[in-house]
């Protein structure tokens, strides 16, 4: 298994500009998550889905879409790049039935967006 | 609401001596607790996690963690650090019984094994 694979590991953008990131996991999980990890604030969670067609948003949605319309991929996008959303993105899965890896969830190696 | 709060920054420690890195939380509910680990570069990994009964839990490369009630923390602990065992450790909970449908995580705390 890959387990969760990202892409690209590193991007630069123009303010304005759009793009995005994929996401995708090998192991069947139904939920997925994106979260961003800033200096001294942690992970924190821009969206997540619970299945294929379901999605949510998380404590820090605004600027940021996505859509998940199979079990494997999670795409984020960004509709207008800002300087605020330079960061590092990871996303996440977990399965969701019970078991010994109950709630564990799987990262990918993260994608660095700086946006000048 | 539930959160996590992850009090030190850094925690320097010399190789060999036991390590604890800190974590407390709030939550209306009965927690699940978790620790994870972020090596430079890399995303994280997972370490281990407390969901119900014993209070003490075992986990990954040695590391243990003692859920503790009424103090409401979840601090991890190592009996002796290896220079290895430096990375970036984070703290998650989740409340079952609130709103919230995914992990909270603390602000992450920079552990150093000094050689």
């Amino acid at each position: 298994n890959a387990g969760v694979t990202q892409t690209p590991k590193f991007q630069v953008l123009k303010t304005g500009q759009s793009m995005t990131l994929q996401c995708a996991q090998d192991m069947n999980h139904e939920y997925m998550s994106w979260y961003r990890q800033d200096p001294g604030m942690g992970l924190r969670l821009i969206h997540y889905s619970v299945g294929a067609g379901i999605t949510d948003q998380g404590e820090v949605p605004n600027g940021y879409n996505v859509s998940r319309s199979t079990t494997e991929d999670f795409p984020l996008r960004l509709l207008s790049a800002a300087p605020s959303q330079t960061s590092v993105y990871f996303c996440a899965s977990r399965a969701r039935t019970s078991g010994s890896h109950f709630y564990e969830q799987y990262f990918g190696p993260g994608t660095r967006l700086t946006v000048t | 609401a539930q959160s996590v709060a992850q009090p030190e920054d850094q925690v320097n420690v010399a190789e060999g001596n036991p390590l604890t890195v800190k974590c407390t939380y709030s939550v209306s509910g009965n927690p699940y607790l978790f620790w994870y680990v972020q090596y430079p570069n890399r995303g994280l990994q997972f370490l281990l996690k407390y969901i119900t009964g014993d209070n003490l839990v075992k986990g990954s490369y040695g590391f243990e963690a003692e859920f503790n009630k009424s103090q409401t923390s979840f601090h991890l602990k190592k009996p002796s650090a290896l220079v290895s065992d430096s990375a970036l450790y984070f703290c998650a909970v989740r409340d079952p019984s609130g709103s919230a449908r995914q992990l909270t995580f603390g602000s992450g705390t920079q552990l150093t094994v000094l050689p």
